[in-house]
């Protein structure tokens, strides 16, 4: 069965830290990645996806994601991480199915 | 922009009775799809529609029922509700081109349900 893996579930880095947040999914057919932010209280928000083509993929608020087929890993990164940046992200895999992770908390402290 | 609409936000309810939740997508978006996020828990798809047909079932249970309408909204019919259906429901939409193709889904805000 189709699967999702997201390797913390809770990160915790200081303002201008570098972020990267695993994702690791299983399934062997063509995918169309996401990650999903949602930040407290509020509803989930695209941060960006990859459909087909160049595998790093650029984002909204200045995260970047890189598809590594060959791992089958699509970690979201971004070189300097604001409080506002406190959030749990999602990945989210579409291959035979949609599919979310289990997210990862983040929490930057000012 | 418009955005994804539920309603209601919040719902509280009993045990055995049933609840319908509606999702009303952006405009022009022809497919809706509905989710569960327990506590803690990531969200869980349940069910979507394209075109006011089902297209892709997921985690939903027997007890639970959704349909697409006419002008594209959608309603999440729940009966004979237990505890463990207290989670937020989530309904997004998108515009796609068939069974099997997720494009980008916009999120509404969701509906916290309280079945106590």
């Amino acid at each position: 069965a189709q699967s999702v893996s997201q390797h913390n579930h809770h990160v915790i880095l200081s303002e201008a830290a570098s972020l990267e947040l695993g994702c690791n999914y299983s399934y062997g057919g063509t995918v169309n990645l996401f990650w999903y932010v949602q930040y407290p209280g509020q509803h989930l928000q695209l941060l960006l996806k990859y459909f087909s083509g160049d595998p790093l993929v650029k984002g909204i608020k200045g995260f970047e994601a890189e598809f590594i087929k060959s791992k089958f890993s699509f970690n979201l990164r971004k070189p300097s991480v604001q409080w506002s940046d406190t959030a749990e992200y999602f990945c989210a895999v579409y291959g035979q199915n949609f599919v979310f992770g289990p997210g990862t908390r983040l929490s930057v402290l000012p | 922009a418009a955005g994804v609409i539920q309603s209601p936000r919040h719902l509280i309810k009993e045990k055995r009775e049933t609840a319908t939740l509606k999702c009303y997508p952006i405009p022009r978006h022809d497919t809706v799809y509905w989710y569960q996020q327990g506590p803690g828990q990531d969200p869980q798809f349940l069910i979507s529609f394209y075109e006011k047909m089902q297209s892709d079932k997921g985690s939903i249970p027997d007890r639970f029922s959704a349909q697409q309408f006419s002008d594209y909204h959608s309603e999440l019919n729940m009966s004979s509700l237990e505890l463990g259906d207290s989670a937020l429901y989530f309904c997004a939409s998108s515009t796609r081109g068939g069974r099997g193709d997720f494009y980008e889904q916009y999120f509404g805000p969701g509906t916290r349900l309280t079945v106590t």
